[in-house]
Parts: C-alpha cells; sequence; structure tokens
C-alpha cells in the first residue's frame, strides 16, 4: 500500500520566518501535487511536479520532487499569515492511483 | 468556468439515521471522485468515477456507503446508516480525465457531516 507520510504535521511560527515541510514515501511516484486548503474549502493545487530533481517557485514557495520520485519538499520564505492553512501532498502511483498525503496544519502569526 | 458545486454544505443527524450528499462537476470534466477528510487529515478516497464507470471503490464501506453517478455528470453519496466515525467532511472533486498529471483535481468546498 502507497503511503505519503508529512512532517511536521503541525507547524506555527512567527511571520517573516523560513519554514520547510516534507512529503516522504517508499513508493516511486509518476507526478506529484501540492495543495493548499483553507478552513471550510476544499483543496487549491499549488504546483506539480514530475522530474526527479525538479525544483519549481511560486513567488515565496519553493517546491522540489526528490530525485528518485519518493520525497518531496516545500520550502516558504518570509511567512506571511496569508499562508496558514492545510498544506497537502498528493502522488500519482500505479495507473490513476491518487493519494493524498498526511497533511502538514501551518499557522503564520502576525 | 463554474466550479465543483455540493450541497448541503453543513449536516447534523443522528447516528443510524441515513444522509445523501449531492455533488455537481465542473462541464466537461469526465473523472468524479469523492473524498473523506477527518479534520486535519488528509482527504482518503472513497470512489472514483469515469464518466459513469467506477474506476476505484476499494476503499469505500459498502455494507453503508453507497455512490451513483447520473448520466455520467452529477453525483450522488449516500450513507445508510450513519454512525459516529462518519463524522467528517465529504469533498468532491472533478478532472478533464483519470491522469492527475494532465488534468488536476478541482475540489467542491464539501459538506460537513456530524453524526451524533
Amino acid at each position: 500500500t502507497q503511503l505519503l507520510e508529512q512532517s511536521p504535521q503541525f507547524l506555527s511560527i512567527q511571520e517573516g520566518e523560513n519554514l520547510t515541510v516534507y512529503c516522504n514515501s517508499s513508493s516511486v511516484f509518476s507526478s506529484l501535487q501540492w495543495y493548499r486548503q483553507e478552513p471550510g474549502e476544499g483543496p487549491v493545487l499549488l504546483v506539480t511536479v514530475v522530474t526527479g530533481g525538479e525544483v519549481k517557485k511560486l513567488k515565496r514557495l519553493t517546491f522540489q520532487f526528490g530525485d528518485a520520485r519518493k520525497d518531496s519538499s516545500l520550502h516558504i520564505t518570509a511567512a506571511q499569515p496569508g499562508d496558514t492553512g492545510l498544506y497537502l501532498c498528493a502522488g500519482e502511483g500505479g495507473t490513476y492511483k491518487y493519494i493524498f498525503g498526511t497533511g502538514t496544519r501551518l499557522k503564520v502569526l502576525a | 468556468e463554474a466550479g465543483v458545486a455540493q450541497s448541503p454544505r453543513y449536516k447534523i443527524i443522528e447516528k443510524r439515521q441515513s444522509v445523501a450528499f449531492w455533488c455537481n462537476p465542473i462541464s466537461g470534466h469526465a473523472t468524479l471522485y469523492w473524498y473523506q477528510q477527518i479534520l486535519g487529515q488528509g482527504p482518503k478516497l472513497l470512489i472514483q468515477f469515469q464518466n459513469n464507470g467506477v474506476v476505484d471503490d476499494s476503499q469505500l464501506p459498502k455494507d453503508r456507503f453507497s455512490a451513483e453517478r447520473l448520466k455520467g455528470v452529477d453525483s450522488t453519496l449516500k450513507i445508510q446508516p450513519a454512525k459516529l466515525e462518519d463524522s467528517a467532511v465529504y469533498l468532491c472533486a472533478s478532472s478533464l480525465g483519470p491522469s492527475i498529471f494532465r488534468s488536476p483535481l478541482h475540489f467542491g468546498n464539501g459538506t460537513r457531516l456530524t453524526v451524533t
């Protein structure tokens, strides 16, 4: 069974700090996505990574896909209160098999 | 484009009662998903439809949960009878096709179910 473990589970930081969220698996994924979910809403796609070693930047967010396509990280620079939310990684393993990670709840304090 | 529509937004029922959720996907999206999300956790896939056929329902508790997709468009998810552990947010998502890389998921805002 494919699993995606995220760490940390919870993170509370001050505005302006940097942070990194990790998404790990023992399985290989053909592609991996990161979503952010705010209270009362569904997850919203942030980025898709496909190639091992790939790095993508979205303003203050940097996403990296591991060389072996088994793990990924999300780094936020100078976090802002608007970054608060539940961050989810999700991977496409087998044919049309798509699973979500365990989630990281981030709170950025002003 | 209009997003994925779900109703109701909230539902409170007593255990052993039945409940139904409705989802209208984005127009033209062939693939529809129902997820269960326990508070603070990642969504768990319950069932995936491709048009009106079931692609994956391996994690659907079939003794109490059922789902259908009428004419390959709207979908309903039913729970009968409900248990306390069914308290969760039920998310509907749709995509153009079954390959997530080529067609990302678009989620509705979910239905929050509380079973007392």
